[in-house]
């Protein structure tokens, strides 16, 4: 059963633009976390939330926590090439198991 | 270099077939994870052990086993092979379990192709 859905699932834009990824799931989750995993490698930990309503920063990434901790978003300021990747949200319930969003799929152009 | 390697990297098999993935978990993990990828279904949580006993299974079928031994090291056995098991399998490790906000580190992947 798949928990988590991400939108857009591919998302092709040019350097320099801004974009927002979004996951989101009826479920409540103790804490969300975000990955992007590279071509012939295993996901890379970005950032976990665990407030309600948090917003965290990492450089032109900026990552919020919904209010009722059932949805996340990402949002990417002046997109580069480096940026391209499959971006994977993940949500963990009482369980401390992850759930893996349907992922979102950025290829940024020069 | 995530310090988590799995073996071997590639895998090409038939259907009906018994395979076995490796994990190492980095120096000092306790908690082994089992994850699939595939096109359709994305990445799936299969299994979780914790200093050598289960502590979670998620969607992982009765063809396939692990365990992890008292090394750390896990495996992952793949049996009865059909070709829908064909798919990516990753191995992350993270020092603790049952913490909301441990990191898990994932290995590079095992990429199995049944034909």
């Amino acid at each position: 059963t798949q928990l988590l859905e991400q939108s857009p699932q591919f998302l092709s834009i040019q350097e320099g633009e801004n974009l927002t990824v979004y996951c989101n799931s009826s479920s409540v989750f103790s804490s969300l976390q975000w990955y992007r995993q590279e071509p012939g490698e295993g996901p890379v930990l970005l950032v976990t939330v665990v407030t309600g309503g948090e917003v965290k920063k990492l450089k032109r990434l900026t990552f919020q926590f919904g209010d009722a901790r059932k949805d996340s978003s990402l949002h990417i300021t002046a997109a580069q090439p480096g940026d391209t990747g499959l971006y994977l949200c993940a949500g963990r319930t009482g369980a401390n198991n992850l759930f893996f969003g349907t992922g979102t799929r950025l290829t940024v152009i020069p | 270099d995530s310090g988590v390697t799995q073996t071997p990297k590639h895998l090409i098999t038939a259907t009906g077939q018994r395979v076995t993935l490796r994990c190492s978990p980095r120096s000092g993990d306790l908690s082994v994870y089992w994850y699939q990828q595939s096109l359709d279904q994305g990445l799936q949580f299969l299994i979780h052990y914790y200093n050598g006993e289960e502590r979670a299974k998620g969607n992982i079928l009765e063809r396939f086993s692990a365990q992890q031994f008292p090394d750390l090291h896990s495996e992952l056995n793949l049996s009865s092979l059909e070709l829908g098991d064909s798919a990516l399998y990753f191995c992350a490790s993270s020092v603790v379990s049952g913490i909301s906000t441990d990191t898990q580190y994932f290995g590079p992947g095992t990429r199995l192709t049944v034909l």
